[in-house]
């Protein structure tokens, strides 16, 4: 069956770095797009990036580019998100997710900015 | 602010019928397929609806989706206490370039 189990996450300080990843079993990997998504703690979802078979395209929600860099490696069935200059405010669970519609999401790694 | 508004909680008596609505623009809903995630506190959102009406496998029939214009309509019939969750619509923003979502609506059987 379908599995996305993300890792990477922790406690960091601002201006600190994260890089998570997600690995991907039960489908083919490299036959989807696949995306990032995030949730605050209390909040409501909020979707981080995508990012296409071949990585040709790659799409950022505004808020996050510049910071952040989607990459995917199909040879290891992983997908990854670099997080650069942390704040605060991107302390959440970050899932991984399959693209369009999100149909299979992993369960999440937990992201927590703070001095 | 989420570009999508949805009410912030929704209630209905147990076997009853619930509907959420997803109001956005034609920058997105009006021009975008619509999609639903019920999640549970503390779990994984799960996709309910997707194109606006079709459901995955799995999804019991008396979950239905619906869109007029701008505004995409989640309902669920014969509710059941373990419907209890929060919904969220989702779709792509041709205007931001970005798929944005809803903020929310959490669901009470009474």
């Amino acid at each position: 069956q379908v599995q996305l189990v993300e890792s990477g996450g922790g406690f960091v300080k601002p201006g600190g770095s994260l890089r998570l990843s997600c690995a991907a079993s039960g489908f083919t990997f490299s036959d989807y797009y696949m995306s990032w998504i995030r949730q605050a703690p209390g909040k409501g979802l909020e979707w981080v990036s995508y990012i296409s078979t071949s990585a040709n395209t790659i799409l950022y929600a505004p808020s996050m580019k510049g910071r952040f860099t989607i990459s995917r490696d199909n040879a290891k069935n992983t997908l990854y998100l670099q997080m650069n200059n942390l704040r605060a405010d991107d302390t959440a669970v970050y899932y991984c997710a399959r693209w369009g519609p999100f149909d299979y999401w992993g369960q999440g790694t937990l992201v927590t900015v703070s001095s | 602010q989420s570009v999508l508004t949805q009410p912030p909680s929704v209630y209905a008596a147990s076997g009853q019928k619930v509907t959420i609505s997803c109001s956005g623009s034609s920058s997105n809903t009006g021009n975008y397929y619509v999609s639903w995630y019920q999640q549970f506190p503390g779990t994984t959102p799960k996709l309910l609806i997707y194109d606006d009406y079709k459901r995955p496998s799995g999804i019991p029939d008396r979950i239905s989706g619906s869109k007029s214009g701008t505004s995409a309509t989640l309902g669920i019939t014969g509710l059941q206490t373990g419907d209890e969750a929060d919904y969220y619509c989702g779709a792509w923003d041709g205007s931001l370039n970005a798929y944005v979502f809803g903020s929310g609506t959490k669901v009470t059987v009474l």
